[in-house]
């Protein structure tokens, strides 16, 4: 166990639906981030959120939102679903956004949600 | 911009012998950091690795060594004694260590461990 959670694990939906996937980082880490995984592909960066502040965006469409709580956990919005959204979405987290001089500031990742728009 | 090559879509290893991934950088930043992930069949990343451009010791840990090369900018990973569990896909990531928003992730390379 990572200590990074996600759910649902799996979701089947339709086009055109709308679904929100939650993640809730290691205890301490305040860095969220939120990556799509389609089939057979590597991973693409969505968006970043810092304490609860949207830091970084990547290739993420306007369809898609996201947002992270006073708590920390965060939601990731995907709607108007299409065929293409089918992914695993992964969540993960990290301390800071800063280095640690004592080493690698490692993203640690959730186990993915796995997407499936029918 | 930072890009991450992985050029081995691939490859396969007879169990117990060692195993070099490959991966090449482009970045402008001066202090960044590599990494690596293992992504088995069940979807789970796994961090195996870490290596900071100011290092200039090459990382290990356990079976996993990370060959850094800064000036040809290659970070490959190497498995030693490979077993069939290391069969996965396997990441290479680079973040600049100072702005961790963004970190860029290579295509992946499948390895499959053979018995």
């Amino acid at each position: 166990d990572s200590g990074v959670t996600q759910t649902p694990k799996h979701l089947i939906t339709a086009t055109g639906q709308r679904v929100t996937l939650r993640c809730s980082p290691r205890s301490g880490d305040l860095s969220v981030y939120w990556y799509q995984q389609s089939l057979d592909q590597g991973l693409q960066f969505l968006i970043q959120y810092y304490n609860g502040e949207e830091r970084a965006k990547g290739n993420i469409l306007e369809r898609f939102s996201a947002q992270q709580f006073p708590d920390l956990h965060s939601e990731l919005n995907l709607s108007s679903l299409e065929l293409g959204d089918s992914a695993l979405y992964f969540c993960a987290s990290s301390v800071a956004t800063r280095a640690l001089t004592s080493g690698a500031n490692v993203l640690t990742f959730g186990a993915g949600s796995r997407l499936t728009v029918l | 911009a930072q890009k991450i090559t992985q050029t081995q879509p691939g490859m396969f290893v007879q169990e117990k012998e060692a195993v070099t991934l490959d991966c090449t950088y482009d970045t402008s930043d001066q202090s960044y950091g590599l990494f690596w992930y293992k992504q088995p069949s069940s979807g789970e990343m796994i961090f195996l690795i870490y290596q900071g451009s100011y290092d200039e010791q090459n990382a290990t840990e356990g079976r996993y060594s990370l060959n850094f090369q800064k000036a040809r900018k290659s970070a490959n990973l190497v498995i030693s004694a490979s077993q069939l569990g290391d069969s996965a896909m396997y990441f290479c990531a680079m973040s600049n260590l100072y702005n961790f928003n963004k970190f860029y992730f290579g295509s992946g390379t499948k390895l499959n461990v053979k018995p």
